[in-house]
């Protein structure tokens, strides 16, 4: 049962274009939203992450949208670059004891010169 | 020094063989976690641990068995490997206040013949 749906699988964008990815969640108990961040060869990296009580958040390029009603969250990258390239991951999870991470499938994203 | 690291970092082995592999952390975090990345799966909780008395089975715990010898090191051994195996293996370690934050080794790539 895949409770974290992510889209899309890959995604090619221009330099200096935006990127968006998408997921969707199906369990209300999620509390926390990390995305993460994979170069090749490399372990996942933790980007930016987001509680349900906030409808949005940035960090530079790098900005997080979620809507709790509809069970959904994205990150989009303004401007993106080349160094940018890379796998990304949502991820939610929950608070106190059984506090792990549910992670999405991916997205395989690589921005073009 | 990396604070996470995998040994070994490749491995091919046949099936039926015994197999461990290793991770060690210097972080100081007492929760560590045992993943499997595979291509259109994304990452998928194997054991974790929030510390050295407590071991957890995650969603994928069949076939594997985890020993967390001490703080800084927990391991992952298949008994008796299978093809179906081969996959990336990432250790990641957490500190228990902020859980969703996890820092992930640098895999180990492996294959079963």
């Amino acid at each position: 049962q895949q409770q974290v749906k992510q889209s899309p699988q890959s995604l090619i964008v221009q330099k200096g274009g935006i990127s968006i990815i998408n997921c969707a969640y199906e369990n209300t108990a999620f509390d926390y939203f990390p995305w993460y961040q994979q170069f090749p060869g490399k372990g996942p990296a933790l980007l930016i992450a987001i509680r349900p009580d906030v409808s949005e958040k940035k960090e530079g390029r790098f900005t997080i949208s979620f809507n709790k009603s509809a069970k959904q969250f994205s990150l989009h990258i303004m401007d993106s670059q080349p160094g940018d390239s890379a796998t990304y991951f949502c991820a939610a999870s929950m608070s106190g004891t059984a506090s792990k991470l549910t992670f999405g499938t991916g997205t395989r994203l690589q921005v073009t010169l | 020094d990396a604070d996470v690291t995998q040994t070994p970092r490749n491995r091919i082995t046949k099936t039926g063989k015994r197999i461990m592999l290793e991770c060690s952390q210097t972080k100081g975090h007492d929760r560590m976690y045992w993943y499997r990345q595979d291509p259109g799966l994304g990452l998928r909780l194997i054991y974790y641990s929030f510390d050295v008395k407590d071991i957890n089975k995650g969603e994928i715990s069949d076939g594997y068995s985890v020993s967390r010898q001490a703080q800084a090191k927990f391991s992952l051994s298949l008994e008796s490997a299978i093809p179906n195996q081969t996959a990336l293996y990432f250790c990641a370690t957490s500190d228990k206040t902020v859980s969703y934050e996890q820092y992930f080794g640098p895999g180990t790539r492996l294959t079963v013949t």
